[in-house]
């Protein structure tokens, strides 16, 4: 399974924008690399997933270096409701399955 | 709501104790997730079920064990649990059961061992 490094924590000022890096040098390259958050208290939600092509939709941007093996998702706009643990998961595509795994995460911290 | 069900939201039991959580997927997913998160393991994958039957495991314990119905909900059963067990027990969802797909994740069931 291929793995991820993100950075433990960081922290942004409200309304300026966040970019979260994820460096998935294992990836293989039909696994789609997805994104997650986990407010406090709640279960993960999706934010964006995406495999070569740079992806945008309400949430966020994703941003997929050209050799894949780094990623990086933008928030353009941070809110205090962004405030989260962000994981980056690279997916399987053709493995009988899913496992996706989380790794441990970036913890954001947004301040008003 | 994300349309994912999960029951109990809490549960407190003993240590040796059995327990069952219930999982009903969002409606059209075919394919249901366990995760466990626990203060020092973080989100842990436990097992993935699509269309009744079993697809990936994670590090589930032997004493865990699940399935899914016909009707494609799934329990997840803990048995002989011991304090360790206390955690958060989440359920996913998803149409497929590929790495391409979205994971729509239930508010959780905590489970609490004395």
């Amino acid at each position: 399974d291929a793995k991820t490094t993100q950075p433990n924590s960081m922290e942004s000022n409200e309304e300026e924008p966040v970019h979260l890096p994820c460096n998935h040098s294992t990836i293989s390259g039909t696994d789609y690399i997805h994104w997650y958050r986990q407010l406090p208290s709640q279960g993960p939600e999706y934010v964006i997933h995406g495999l070569t092509s740079n992806v945008n939709n309400r949430m966020a941007s994703l941003a997929i270096a050209e050799d894949r093996k780094s990623s990086t998702l933008i928030l353009h706009r941070a809110t205090l409701r962004d405030a989260a643990v962000y994981y980056c998961i690279p997916g399987m595509i053709k493995a009988a399955g899913n496992k996706l795994t989380f790794g441990g995460g970036t913890r954001v911290l947004v301040k008003p | 709501d994300s349309g994912v069900t999960q029951t109990p939201k809490h549960l407190i039991t003993a240590t040796g104790q059995r327990v069952t959580l219930r999982c009903s997927p969002r409606s059209g997913d075919l394919s249901v997730y366990w995760y466990q998160q626990s203060l020092d393991q973080g989100l842990q994958f436990l097992i993935q079920y699509y269309n009744g039957e079993e697809r990936a495991k994670g590090n589930i314990l032997e004493r865990f064990s699940a399935q899914q119905f016909p009707d494609l909900h799934s329990e997840l059963n803990l048995s002989s649990l011991e304090l360790g067990d206390s955690a958060l027990y989440f359920c996913a969802s998803s149409v497929g059961d590929s790495g391409a797909n979205v994971l729509t994740f239930g508010a959780g069931s905590r489970l609490t061992v004395l």
